[in-house]
């Protein structure tokens, strides 16, 4: 089976633009998950999606959006970007179980200018 | 809310040497425990994860954990390093409640290896 995979692997954007990132899940996985990733703060939970539906949020501002679609893909969006938000973004997908293990993706590497 | 320590932000250990990264959680219950690798520039990899039963956890590349529940610890072993296990380690918790899962994550351990 392939992998998680997200696109783009590298982004550059500048103050008050908004982005977009791509996560395919691993085939058959119905839950995806985001997390931020920065030195200062470590790994920090986004969201879950699981069946179309957000079902769990971490604490982060209503810049962060995220969505899946019916293929269980899934999309985070960031509004009006920060310098803080210049991060590693990743996404992992599980069957949805309450003990399935998630399985990461590469990442995608976001600098804000 | 759950939390998950590592207090050793780097390690440095020999080729051959033996290894181990501590890991301290806080939680109500019996949580969920994992050790995940990160090389650079790659997402996560889990090593092992602790759910119930056996509280000595195999896990892959040759790494072992031990779950305390009197310590509050899941320390994660190796007897014999390799360069390349040269990463940052993170252990994480997770709490596991209506149907979904949170994972609280550590903030990692660096682990330098030298010949």
């Amino acid at each position: 089976k392939a992998g998680v995979t997200q696109t783009p692997r590298y982004l550059i954007k500048t103050r008050g633009q908004q982005v977009t990132l791509s996560c395919s899940p691993i085939s058959g996985h119905r839950s995806v998950s985001w997390y931020q990733q920065t030195p200062g703060q470590g790994l920090q939970f986004l969201f879950e999606y699981f069946s179309e539906t957000q079902r769990n949020k971490g604490n982060f501002p209503g810049r962060f959006s995220g969505r899946q679609f019916s293929n269980s893909r899934s999309e985070m969006n960031v509004s009006t970007l920060e310098l803080g938000d210049s991060a590693l973004y990743l996404c992992a997908s599980s069957p949805g179980g309450t003990t399935d293990t998630q399985y990461f993706g590469p990442g995608t590497r976001l600098t804000v200018l | 809310a759950q939390s998950v320590t590592q207090p050793d932000i780097h390690i440095t250990v020999s080729e051959g040497a033996s290894l181990e990264l501590r890991c301290n959680y806080s939680y109500g219950a019996t949580p969920y425990l994992f050790w995940y690798v990160q090389s650079p520039g790659q997402g996560l990899q889990l090593l092992l994860k602790y759910f119930s039963g056996d509280t000595l956890v195999q896990g892959i590349k040759g790494f072992e954990a031990e779950f305390k529940r009197s310590q509050s610890s899941f320390n994660l072993r190796k007897p014999s390093v390799h360069w390349s296990d040269a990463a940052e380690y993170f252990c994480a918790v997770g709490l596991f409640s209506g149907g979904y899962q949170k994972v609280t994550f550590g903030t990692g351990t660096k682990l330098q290896v030298i010949p």
